[in-house]
């Protein structure tokens, strides 16, 4: 079977950083993505990792260690609209399969 | 650019009905994919379609719910005869090929009383 565990949710204020772990348990695996989700909205693509190590973008990171099944996005500067819930994905064959997402709260 | 087109955006209907949700992928993607999105089950794939040829439809919850995507610019998810059971916000995506990172549309919500 296939499982991904995250926080549920996580608090933070603005202008701090923030840290959304993801842990993976799967048959197959190609790499770990992140999406973002804003409440009745859709969701948007953020980061792919299908090697070790870490990925940038702007104020948005994302790792990943395939040995130890773990992977994080780390927001940095966290402005009032980060305010979102946070999915990772594990993509393998062609598929993704989404954890339960964080909700992130971000106050003033 | 236009993004992934779903339609209707909103259904609201009695049980026993049948309902139809409709997508436009974005031009030139190759793989089509459709995801039902609950509080309970959080993000589930239903299926997905690789031109236009279904892949794996091993999320089809049962067989009132049926896909399909005849050409490459539309697909369809069908569900017949609803229950209050369906009632989530159905999602359709699309990316260039499989692996990469997927667009999606911004949902049906479906209401099935």
């Amino acid at each position: 079977g296939q499982s991904l565990e995250q926080p549920s949710e996580v608090t933070a204020v603005e202008g701090a950083i923030v840290q959304i772990n993801c842990t993976y348990q799967t048959s197959g695996f190609y790499g770990l993505s992140w999406y973002q989700q804003h409440d009745g909205g859709a969701p948007t693509f953020l980061s792919y990792n299908a090697l070790d190590g870490l990925e940038e973008t702007g104020r948005f990171s994302s790792f990943l260690s395939r040995s130890d099944s773990y992977g994080y996005l780390l927001l940095q500067e966290l402005q009032m609209k980060d305010s979102a819930s946070y999915f990772c994905a594990v993509c393998n064959t062609g598929k993704l399969i989404f954890g339960q997402g964080t909700t992130l709260q971000v106050k003033p | 650019d236009a993004g992934v087109i779903q339609s209707p955006r909103h259904e609201v209907t009695e049980m026993g009905q049948e309902v139809t949700l409709r997508c436009k992928p974005i031009s030139g993607h190759n793989s089509l994919f459709w995801y039902r999105q609950t509080m309970m089950r959080g993000l589930e794939l239903l299926i997905y379609f690789n031109n236009n040829v279904p892949i794996d439809d091993s999320g089809m919850p049962e067989d009132r719910f049926s896909a399909k995507m005849p050409n490459a610019s539309f697909s369809t998810l069908k569900i017949q005869p609803s229950e209050p059971r369906d009632s989530a916000v159905y999602f359709c995506a699309s990316s260039p090929q499989t692996d990469q990172p997927q667009h999606f549309g911004d949902g049906t919500r479906l209401s099935i009383l």
